[in-house]
Protein backbone atom coordinates (compact mmCIF):
# COMPACT_ATOMS: atom_id res chain seq x y z
CA UNK A 1 0.00 0.00 0.00
CA UNK A 2 0.97 3.75 -0.82
CA UNK A 3 0.33 6.99 1.06
CA UNK A 4 0.63 10.09 0.39
CA UNK A 5 1.34 13.29 2.84
CA UNK A 6 1.35 16.78 1.31
CA UNK A 7 2.79 19.20 4.02
CA UNK A 8 1.33 22.17 3.75
CA UNK A 9 -2.71 22.26 3.03
CA UNK A 10 -2.51 26.35 1.93
CA UNK A 11 0.52 27.97 0.71
CA UNK A 12 -0.05 31.72 0.23
CA UNK A 13 2.28 33.94 -1.82
CA UNK A 14 2.96 37.25 -3.64
CA UNK A 15 3.50 37.38 -7.55
CA UNK A 16 6.61 36.56 -8.79
CA UNK A 17 7.99 35.14 -5.93
CA UNK A 18 9.46 31.70 -5.84
CA UNK A 19 7.32 28.70 -4.10
CA UNK A 20 7.56 25.03 -3.37
CA UNK A 21 4.85 22.67 -2.85
CA UNK A 22 6.10 19.57 -0.42
CA UNK A 23 4.65 16.38 -0.88
CA UNK A 24 6.48 13.07 0.94
CA UNK A 25 5.19 9.18 0.33
CA UNK A 26 5.55 5.82 1.66
CA UNK A 27 5.65 2.50 -0.32
CA UNK A 28 6.69 -0.89 0.26
CA UNK A 29 7.10 -1.12 -3.93
CA UNK A 30 8.63 1.42 -6.52
CA UNK A 31 6.03 3.86 -7.13
CA UNK A 32 5.50 6.82 -10.03
CA UNK A 33 4.78 10.10 -9.01
CA UNK A 34 2.67 12.50 -10.21
CA UNK A 35 1.54 16.54 -9.53
CA UNK A 36 -2.22 17.48 -10.78
CA UNK A 37 -3.55 21.03 -10.82
CA UNK A 38 -7.25 21.45 -10.07
CA UNK A 39 -8.28 25.16 -11.04
CA UNK A 40 -11.86 25.84 -9.41
CA UNK A 41 -15.06 23.76 -10.77
CA UNK A 42 -12.42 22.28 -13.10
CA UNK A 43 -11.25 18.41 -13.06
CA UNK A 44 -7.60 17.31 -12.48
CA UNK A 45 -4.89 18.43 -15.20
CA UNK A 46 -1.58 16.57 -14.94
CA UNK A 47 1.42 18.78 -14.41
CA UNK A 48 4.35 16.54 -14.63
CA UNK A 49 4.96 13.28 -13.76
CA UNK A 50 8.01 10.65 -12.61
CA UNK A 51 8.58 7.69 -13.91
CA UNK A 52 12.39 6.95 -14.32
CA UNK A 53 15.40 8.59 -15.32
CA UNK A 54 16.07 11.75 -14.14
CA UNK A 55 14.76 12.84 -11.14
CA UNK A 56 14.56 16.32 -11.92
CA UNK A 57 11.43 16.66 -14.05
CA UNK A 58 9.70 19.82 -15.20
CA UNK A 59 6.10 20.30 -16.82
CA UNK A 60 3.61 22.59 -17.72
CA UNK A 61 3.59 26.07 -17.11
CA UNK A 62 6.93 26.51 -15.72
CA UNK A 63 6.78 23.94 -12.59
CA UNK A 64 9.35 21.58 -12.01
CA UNK A 65 9.89 18.63 -9.48
CA UNK A 66 12.84 16.93 -8.05
CA UNK A 67 12.59 13.35 -7.25
CA UNK A 68 14.48 12.36 -3.89
CA UNK A 69 14.02 8.69 -3.26
CA UNK A 70 15.97 8.54 -0.03
CA UNK A 71 13.60 11.06 1.35
CA UNK A 72 10.88 9.41 -0.03
CA UNK A 73 9.65 13.03 -1.46
CA UNK A 74 8.56 14.92 -4.50
CA UNK A 75 8.34 18.53 -4.00
CA UNK A 76 7.10 20.66 -6.82
CA UNK A 77 8.46 24.58 -7.74
CA UNK A 78 8.06 27.10 -9.71
CA UNK A 79 10.83 29.98 -9.47
CA UNK A 80 8.19 32.51 -10.16
CA UNK A 81 4.62 32.48 -9.94
CA UNK A 82 1.35 34.06 -12.02
CA UNK A 83 -1.99 34.88 -10.37
CA UNK A 84 -3.25 32.42 -12.89
CA UNK A 85 -0.93 29.83 -10.59
CA UNK A 86 -3.97 29.93 -7.79
CA UNK A 87 -5.31 26.21 -7.72
CA UNK A 88 -5.10 23.24 -5.82
CA UNK A 89 -2.56 20.68 -6.73
CA UNK A 90 -2.50 17.34 -5.85
CA UNK A 91 0.57 15.10 -5.67
CA UNK A 92 0.18 11.39 -5.95
CA UNK A 93 1.42 7.89 -6.71
CA UNK A 94 0.63 4.45 -8.48
CA UNK A 95 2.29 1.31 -8.59
CA UNK A 96 5.25 1.25 -11.02
CA UNK A 97 4.94 -0.80 -14.32
CA UNK A 98 2.63 1.08 -16.55
CA UNK A 99 1.64 -2.44 -18.27
CA UNK A 100 -0.05 -3.94 -14.83
CA UNK A 101 -3.46 -3.41 -13.34
CA UNK A 102 -2.21 -1.98 -10.58
CA UNK A 103 -1.28 1.18 -12.17
CA UNK A 104 -3.45 3.91 -11.93
CA UNK A 105 -5.14 2.97 -9.03
CA UNK A 106 -3.60 6.35 -7.70
CA UNK A 107 -3.02 7.28 -4.02
CA UNK A 108 -3.42 11.07 -3.53
CA UNK A 109 -2.52 13.51 -1.09
CA UNK A 110 -4.32 15.84 0.89
CA UNK A 111 -4.18 19.00 -1.86
CA UNK A 112 -2.37 22.55 -1.28
CA UNK A 113 -4.33 25.55 -2.05
CA UNK A 114 -1.57 27.71 -3.96
CA UNK A 115 -3.34 31.14 -3.52
CA UNK A 116 -0.95 33.78 -5.58
CA UNK A 117 -1.37 37.31 -4.40
CA UNK A 118 -0.99 40.54 -6.56
CA UNK B 1 -6.57 15.11 -27.46
CA UNK B 2 -8.43 12.44 -24.82
CA UNK B 3 -11.56 13.69 -23.72
CA UNK B 4 -13.06 12.12 -20.72
CA UNK B 5 -16.51 13.31 -20.55
CA UNK B 6 -18.76 13.23 -17.15
CA UNK B 7 -22.21 14.27 -18.61
CA UNK B 8 -23.57 15.40 -15.33
CA UNK B 9 -21.74 18.28 -13.83
CA UNK B 10 -24.19 19.42 -11.16
CA UNK B 11 -26.95 16.99 -9.57
CA UNK B 12 -29.19 17.22 -6.36
CA UNK B 13 -30.93 14.10 -5.52
CA UNK B 14 -33.09 13.45 -2.71
CA UNK B 15 -31.82 10.90 0.10
CA UNK B 16 -32.99 7.42 -0.58
CA UNK B 17 -32.89 7.78 -4.39
CA UNK B 18 -30.87 5.86 -6.77
CA UNK B 19 -28.15 7.66 -9.00
CA UNK B 20 -26.47 7.29 -11.61
CA UNK B 21 -23.22 8.91 -12.77
CA UNK B 22 -22.19 8.79 -16.53
CA UNK B 23 -18.43 8.60 -17.70
CA UNK B 24 -17.14 8.50 -21.20
CA UNK B 25 -14.07 8.44 -23.10
CA UNK B 26 -13.56 8.28 -26.48
CA UNK B 27 -9.65 7.07 -26.77
CA UNK B 28 -10.56 3.22 -26.75
CA UNK B 29 -8.84 3.34 -23.01
CA UNK B 30 -9.23 -0.53 -21.45
CA UNK B 31 -8.83 0.88 -18.05
CA UNK B 32 -11.46 3.48 -15.97
CA UNK B 33 -11.78 4.74 -13.09
CA UNK B 34 -14.26 6.76 -9.99
CA UNK B 35 -12.75 8.82 -7.45
CA UNK B 36 -14.27 10.81 -4.97
CA UNK B 37 -12.78 14.26 -4.09
CA UNK B 38 -13.24 15.37 -0.16
CA UNK B 39 -11.84 18.65 1.14
CA UNK B 40 -8.84 17.71 3.10
CA UNK B 41 -9.12 14.16 1.69
CA UNK B 42 -7.83 14.62 -1.52
CA UNK B 43 -9.47 12.23 -4.14
CA UNK B 44 -9.93 8.76 -3.14
CA UNK B 45 -10.67 5.68 -5.24
CA UNK B 46 -13.79 4.41 -5.05
CA UNK B 47 -14.01 1.52 -8.12
CA UNK B 48 -12.01 0.67 -11.19
CA UNK B 49 -12.28 -1.39 -14.18
CA UNK B 50 -9.26 -2.72 -16.35
CA UNK B 51 -11.65 -3.84 -18.96
CA UNK B 52 -15.01 -4.49 -20.04
CA UNK B 53 -17.09 -6.15 -17.70
CA UNK B 54 -14.49 -6.50 -15.07
CA UNK B 55 -14.39 -4.42 -11.94
CA UNK B 56 -12.59 -4.06 -8.87
CA UNK B 57 -13.07 -2.19 -5.59
CA UNK B 58 -11.11 0.59 -4.18
CA UNK B 59 -10.35 2.04 -0.97
CA UNK B 60 -13.39 3.12 -0.11
CA UNK B 61 -16.38 1.18 -2.15
CA UNK B 62 -19.51 1.15 -0.01
CA UNK B 63 -23.19 2.50 -0.73
CA UNK B 64 -21.35 2.47 -4.88
CA UNK B 65 -21.45 0.19 -7.53
CA UNK B 66 -20.40 0.12 -11.18
CA UNK B 67 -20.89 -1.13 -14.51
CA UNK B 68 -19.12 -1.32 -17.59
CA UNK B 69 -21.05 -3.04 -20.68
CA UNK B 70 -19.03 -0.98 -22.91
CA UNK B 71 -15.43 -0.38 -23.60
CA UNK B 72 -15.94 3.62 -23.49
CA UNK B 73 -18.32 3.91 -20.61
CA UNK B 74 -17.96 3.17 -16.95
CA UNK B 75 -21.17 4.05 -15.01
CA UNK B 76 -20.96 4.66 -11.14
CA UNK B 77 -24.40 3.61 -9.22
CA UNK B 78 -25.71 5.05 -6.10
CA UNK B 79 -28.34 2.69 -5.06
CA UNK B 80 -29.78 4.52 -2.49
CA UNK B 81 -27.80 8.08 -2.13
CA UNK B 82 -27.26 9.49 1.30
CA UNK B 83 -26.14 13.10 2.59
CA UNK B 84 -22.67 11.42 3.35
CA UNK B 85 -22.70 10.38 -0.39
CA UNK B 86 -22.71 14.53 -1.37
CA UNK B 87 -19.07 14.87 -2.80
CA UNK B 88 -17.49 15.91 -6.54
CA UNK B 89 -16.89 12.46 -8.34
CA UNK B 90 -14.04 12.33 -10.49
CA UNK B 91 -13.75 9.79 -13.54
CA UNK B 92 -10.47 8.54 -14.73
CA UNK B 93 -8.83 6.46 -17.83
CA UNK B 94 -6.06 5.47 -19.23
CA UNK B 95 -4.42 3.03 -22.26
CA UNK B 96 -2.56 -0.09 -20.92
CA UNK B 97 0.87 -0.04 -21.89
CA UNK B 98 2.89 2.08 -24.67
CA UNK B 99 2.30 5.22 -23.98
CA UNK B 100 -0.29 4.44 -21.23
CA UNK B 101 1.66 6.18 -18.63
CA UNK B 102 -0.92 9.11 -18.70
CA UNK B 103 -4.28 9.02 -16.97
CA UNK B 104 -6.95 11.38 -17.36
CA UNK B 105 -9.25 13.04 -15.76
CA UNK B 106 -13.03 14.84 -16.27
CA UNK B 107 -14.13 17.39 -15.16
CA UNK B 108 -16.32 16.07 -12.34
CA UNK B 109 -19.99 15.76 -10.92
CA UNK B 110 -20.81 17.44 -8.19
CA UNK B 111 -23.59 15.19 -6.51
CA UNK B 112 -25.41 17.13 -3.66
CA UNK B 113 -28.18 14.63 -1.55
CA UNK B 114 -30.47 16.56 0.34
Amino acid sequence: AQSVTQLDSQVPVFEEAPVELRCNYSSSVSVYLFWYVQYPNQGLQLLLKYLSGSTLVKGINGFEAEFNKSQTSFHLRKPSVHISDTAEYFCAVTPGGAGGTSYGKLTFGQGTILTVHP
Amino acid sequence: DVKVTQSSRYLVKRTGEKVFLECVQDMDHENMFWYRQDPGLGLRLIYFSYDVKMKEKGDIPEGYSVSREKKERFSLILESASTNQTSMYLCASRAIGGGGNTIYFGEGSWLTVV
